[in-house]
């Protein structure tokens, strides 16, 4: 089924460790995004990328990287991991046919 | 700059009252707004849209909204509750012209009393 593909679902970190949230869409769109909810906050953004090739910061960037690999797959990664970024991640794209999202990664950093 | 205000962090109803969950926006020109609903633990579905045109939009489950210029709101109504509608709502803009990043409201977490 066409959509936004999020990896994984939920996933538990030590204070310190890294790891990489994998978002891959196969709508063809240009646009992707990296959001994360908090209770009470809404969705803020973390990252995007207007086209392959291209990143820029958002909202909230701080203790995050991201890389557009090709025009597909967009990763968010956490190189040192910190209690502040427990939170729901949710990956994005847009087209001519409007908005997707991911269905969210669930982290705890503990 | 651009933002987007929900008013009512928490909302009540009793099943089969109508509903209206309250938007405004800050934004100096005619956005794009979404209304994205949220059940526990899910992802979120879109339930309409304006980008133009007929202020009165139409959209799933029942829901409709209006856009309103003058008050820069764009309030969420249905006619009657359903058990199934309680979750979050979250109302959203967009800067238009072609579709870029999202601008969400806090959210507004209905409860529905049987």
């Amino acid at each position: 089924n066409a959509g936004v593909t999020q990896t994984p679902k939920f996933q538990v970190l030590k204070t310190g460790q890294s790891m990489t949230l994998q978002c891959a869409q196969d709508m063809n769109h240009n646009s992707m995004y990296w959001y994360r909810q908090d209770p009470g906050m809404g969705l803020r953004l973390i990252y995007y990328s207007a086209s392959e090739g291209t990143t820029d910061k958002g909202e909230v960037p701080n203790g995050y990287n991201v890389s557009r690999l090709n025009k597909r797959e967009f990763s968010l990664r956490l190189e040192s991991a910190a209690p502040s970024q427990t939170s729901v991640y949710f990956c994005a794209s847009t087209g001519w046919d409007g908005y997707t999202f991911g269905s969210g990664t669930r982290l705890t950093v503990v | 700059a651009q933002s987007v205000t929900q008013p009512d962090i928490h909302i009540t109803v009793s099943e089969g009252a109508s509903l209206e969950l309250r938007c405004n926006y800050s934004y100096g020109a005619t956005p794009y707004l979404f209304w994205y609903v949220q059940s526990p633990g899910q992802g979120l579905q879109l339930l309409l849209k304006y980008f133009s045109g007929d202020t009165l939009v139409q959209g799933i489950k029942g829901f409709e909204a209006e856009f309103k210029r003058s008050q820069s709101s764009f309030n969420l109504r249905k006619p009657s509750v359903h058990w199934s509608d309680a979750a979050e709502y979250f109302c959203a803009l967009d800067r238009g012209s072609t579709l870029g990043r999202l601008y969400f409201g806090r959210g507004t977490q209905l409860t529905v009393w049987p």
